[in-house]
């Protein structure tokens, strides 16, 4: 069956790091791959999009990569900061019907 | 602000009785999302339209649940007898088209309590 992983634990870091995070998804092949924030009792909020046919999409502090052989798509926030705290959610979407199915989610904490 | 509004945004009831969400989405969206989340779990695809018609339905949709789109505007979810488990927040989105990987914009949700 079809499977997504977001890392379940927090991930810390403290501010002006970058912070990485990971999707990995199995029994997929996906058209293209979402990543999303969350904020607690809020909707989630799309941030980029990046397609099969691409390995890395930026935009601002956000950059995206997605690698069909590994089944990846990690999630860079570079110069983090306190407002960034939120949880991340990735969520490819398969050709076809292109519904986007999503992982449980990360939780970013960026300490001051 | 024209976002995708979605009411009510908190309903309690009690097991056993009906409730119904509804979802106004974007204008000229043409398809539109119903997801179900629950604590710590990421949204979970329910259903979906293309216009008024409702393509797809996820098995977590059981015969109590039912949708619409009439018209192809606004949405109404609705959930007859219901229980304990379906407490969750109900999440609505919508998107210009799916297949160039358009921007989905989501509601802010409503969140049901069944006591």
């Amino acid at each position: 069956s079809q499977k997504i992983e977001q890392n379940s634990e927090a991930l810390n870091i403290q501010e002006g790091k970058t912070a990485t995070l990971t999707c990995n998804y199995t029994n997929y092949s996906p058209a293209y791959l979402q990543w999303y924030r969350q904020d607690p009792g809020r909707g989630p909020v799309f941030l980029l999009l990046i397609r099969e046919n691409e390995k890395e999409k930026r935009k601002e502090r956000l950059k995206v990569t997605f690698d069909t052989t590994l089944k990846q798509s990690l999630f860079h926030i570079t110069a983090s900061q306190p407002a960034d705290s939120a949880t991340y959610l990735c969520a490819p979407a398969s050709g076809g019907s292109y519904i986007p199915t999503f992982g449980r989610g990360t939780s970013l904490i960026v300490h001051p | 602000d024209t976002g995708v509004s979605q009411d009510p945004r908190h309903k309690i009831t009690k097991r056993g009785q009906n409730v119904t969400f509804r979802c106004d989405p974007i204008s000229e969206h043409n398809r539109l999302y119903w997801y179900r989340q629950t604590l710590g779990q990421g949204p979970e695809f329910l259903t979906y339209f293309q216009n008024e018609a409702q393509l797809e339905k996820s098995r977590l949709l059981s015969d109590r649940f039912s949708a619409e789109r009439p018209k192809g505007s606004f949405s109404t979810l609705e959930i007859q007898r219901t229980e304990q488990g379906d407490s969750a927040m109900y999440l609505c989105a919508s998107t210009q088209d799916s297949f160039s990987g358009n921007t989905i914009y989501f509601g802010e949700g409503s969140w049901l309590t069944v006591v």
